[in-house]
């Protein structure tokens, strides 16, 4: 069953412009990691952040963890159209399990 | 490009057939995991296997049997599927599958399966 849960569904947003999404989880965990899958492909891990970090870069990508609220989010400043994917938070308690995801379409 | 391969990208099967869906790597990573995806959903952790011993078996029906040869294999056999078995299956590895520090997951591009 899923630990995550994400927010928005869904997010359209022009070329340029930041998406930004967020995932709740229920449990204390050791980690969350962030992966992006294209249309009917494998995933790919874009970053993973450890329960005692609060803020994590990787080139475009922000990820903020708040053990508090059980929250993270993930910030892709000025995107691209290759940014078009569905992004998924994966919590990592004895196993890891992936959130509902988030669909980013990004207009040219 | 993945370095997780699995093999056949595409299967359409019958109720009765038997038919296996294979996974390699060659990062020496020591656990290997199947998913299950179905359209629109997130995955679903079906196995995993930790040092080639089954470690993680998420109650998944016997119809579905993963078997790890080696540390760089890993197989899932399928017998008497049923037509919401019609997936999109993920084989995944990670450098250590030692539960809650279990790190990065290298993700094959899938096979998709198709039960008549």
């Amino acid at each position: 069953s899923q630990q995550g849960e994400e927010d928005p569904q869904a997010l359209s947003i022009q070329e340029g412009e930041n998406a930004t999404m967020n995932c709740s989880y229920k449990t204390s965990i050791n980690n969350l990691q962030w992966y992006r899958q294209n249309s009917g492909r494998g995933l790919v891990h874009l970053i993973l952040i450890r329960s005692n970090e609060r803020e994590k870069h990787s080139g475009r990508l922000r990820v903020t963890l708040d053990t508090s609220k059980k929250s993270s989010s993930l910030l892709i400043t000025a995107s691209r159209a290759a940014d078009t994917a569905s992004y998924f938070c994966a919590t990592n308690d004895y196993k890891l399990s992936f959130g509902a995801g988030t669909t980013v379409t990004v207009r040219a | 490009d993945t370095e997780v391969t699995q093999t056949p990208k595409h299967l359409v099967m019958g109720m009765t057939n038997k038919k296996s869906l294979k996974c390699e790597q060659h990062m020496g990573h020591r656990a290997m995991y199947w998913y299950k995806q179905k359209a629109k959903k997130p995955p679903e952790l079906m196995f995993v296997y930790s040092y080639e011993k089954l470690s993680i078996n998420e109650s998944v029906p016997s119809r579905f049997s993963p078997e790890c040869p080696n540390s760089s294999l890993l197989n899932l056999h399928l017998h008497a599927l049923q037509p919401e078995d019609s997936a999109l299956y993920l084989c995944a590895s990670s450098q250590t599958g030692q539960g809650s520090n279990t790190g990065e997951l290298f993700f094959g591009e899938g096979s998709r399966l198709t039960v008549l």
